[in-house]
């Protein structure tokens, strides 16, 4: 059962254009949610979180927000870089919680095209 | 400070053998998880260790397990290799306390089972 789904495996942008990457989870007890970045031969590396508690979170280019009420959350990247060309993983946790652990989707391949 | 640092990077078995996978975590970090990534499966969470003990398991067989040292050094074995087990094996650490979830990665080991 997977509790956290990225349905879209590939995303495709051209540079300068907003990226945007989606999110869901099943398990209305997630408190933490977070995104990580992957690129080829490299383990993953956080980006960004959000609390339960807000809806939005903003760091430079990156901005996550949350809709709990439909258990979605999502990524945008503005402009969009071609260094930003990677694997992008979505991740909840519950730590404390009856999960207690990280739990990632299946990551999104996003292409930044020059 | 160093990162969490992955051994060895790459490796070749065949089915039946056993593997041990080795990982030293970020300076002062009690908690270690370990993690498979597989395409189109994301990263499958294997087992968390703290403080020499398991505090969470994911759904995998028995075949896989891992132990933590006083040092806060985790290693993980797969016992009678399956092709299926042919994944990158990503080890993360934390400080193990709070529940924010941030994780730190290695950059994996990669096995390849023939």
């Amino acid at each position: 059962d997977q509790q956290v789904k990225q349905n879209s495996p590939s995303l495709s942008v051209q540079e300068g254009r907003i990226s945007i990457l989606n999110c869901d989870y099943t398990n209305s007890m997630f408190d933490y949610f977070l995104w990580y970045k992957k690129y080829p031969a490299e383990g993953p590396t956080f980006l960004i979180s959000i609390s339960s508690i807000k809806d939005k979170n903003e760091d430079g280019r990156f901005t996550v927000f949350l809709n709990k009420s439909a258990k979605h959350l999502s990524l945008h990247i503005v402009p969009s870089q071609p260094g930003d060309s990677a694997v992008y993983f979505c991740a909840a946790s519950d730590y404390g919680g009856a999960t207690n652990k990280l739990i990632f989707g299946t990551g999104t391949l996003l292409a930044v095209q020059p | 400070k160093a990162g969490v640092t992955q051994t060895p990077r790459y490796l070749i078995k065949t089915r039946g053998q056993q593997v041990t996978l080795s990982c030293s975590p970020i300076s002062g970090h009690r908690s270690v998880s370990w993690y498979q990534q597989t395409p189109g499966q994301g990263l499958q969470f294997l087992f968390e260790y703290f403080s020499e003990t398991q505090r969470n398991k994911g759904n995998f067989p028995g075949r896989f397990s891992g132990r933590q040292f006083s040092n806060s050094r985790s290693e993980m074995n797969v016992s009678t290799l399956e092709l299926g087990d042919s994944a990158l094996y990503l080890c993360a650490s934390r400080s193990g306390t709070g529940n924010t979830g941030e994780l730190f990665f290695g950059e994996g080991s990669r096995l390849t089972v023939l």
